[in-house]
């Protein structure tokens, strides 16, 4: 039973171009949403975040969506760079079950120079 | 601040033995969290600890023994290696649950 699934395993765009990346969940008690990013032999380091109670968060180049109605949240990275490749995992938790973090399986983004 | 560290980095082990992979943290996080990661498979919760002396077991825990004596330190035992347990380990603290901070892995063989 995935609560968070990331349903593209991988995605490959063209530097300077928009990357998207998608997320749904299904677990409407969830009220954290997060985003990490993941390169080969090294461990996965947060990138941003969204609380329930917002619909958008960015920091400089992320952007992260949240549509609570559709179950669904995205990352856009724009413009997207060749350091962006990595695989990112979205994630989730409920503030007032333990916090435990509920993980998607991942999407490998390629940004291609 | 080192962040959170492991050790080792890489191990290879033989059906059968046991090894205790460490962790450490020094940002004096109450929640630590060890989880593996497999091909296809995310990063699977084996066991955390929301404070010194108290654990739980996440969604993996079989085969796996932690304790937490200190705020710092989170090991995690196997007892008795099994090739299913080939993995890339990872260690993860936080403040207060939620976003966490990882260590760089450990890569462990099980032959």
């Amino acid at each position: 039973d995935q609560q968070v699934k990331q349903n593209s395993p991988s995605l490959s765009v063209q530097e300077g171009r928009i990357s998207i990346l998608n997320c749904d969940y299904t677990n409407s008690m969830f009220d954290y949403f997060l985003w990490y990013k993941k390169y080969p032999a090294e461990g996965p380091t947060f990138l941003i975040s969204i609380s329930s109670i917002k619909d958008k968060n960015e920091d400089g180049r992320f952007t992260v969506f949240l549509n609570k109605s559709a179950k669904h949240l995205s990352l856009h990275i724009v413009p997207s760079q060749p350091g962006d490749s990595a695989v990112y995992f979205c994630a989730a938790y409920n503030a007032g079950n333990n916090r435990k973090l509920i993980w998607g399986l991942g999407t490998s983004l390629a940004v291609n120079p | 601040n080192a962040g959170v560290t492991q050790t080792p980095k890489f191990q290879v082990l033989k059906t059968g033995q046991s090894m205790t992979l460490q962790c450490a943290q020094d940002m004096n996080h109450e929640y630590m969290s060890w989880y593996r990661q497999d091909p296809g498979m995310g990063l699977r919760l084996i066991h955390y600890s929301v404070g010194a002396g108290i654990t739980d077991q996440g969604e993996v825990p079989n085969g796996y023994n932690v304790s937490r004596s200190t705020t710092e330190d989170f090991p995690l035992r196997l007892l008795s290696a099994a090739p299913s347990q080939t993995s890339v380990y990872f260690c993860a603290s936080s403040a207060t649950g939620g976003t966490q901070y990882f260590g760089p892995g450990t890569r462990l063989l099980v032959l």
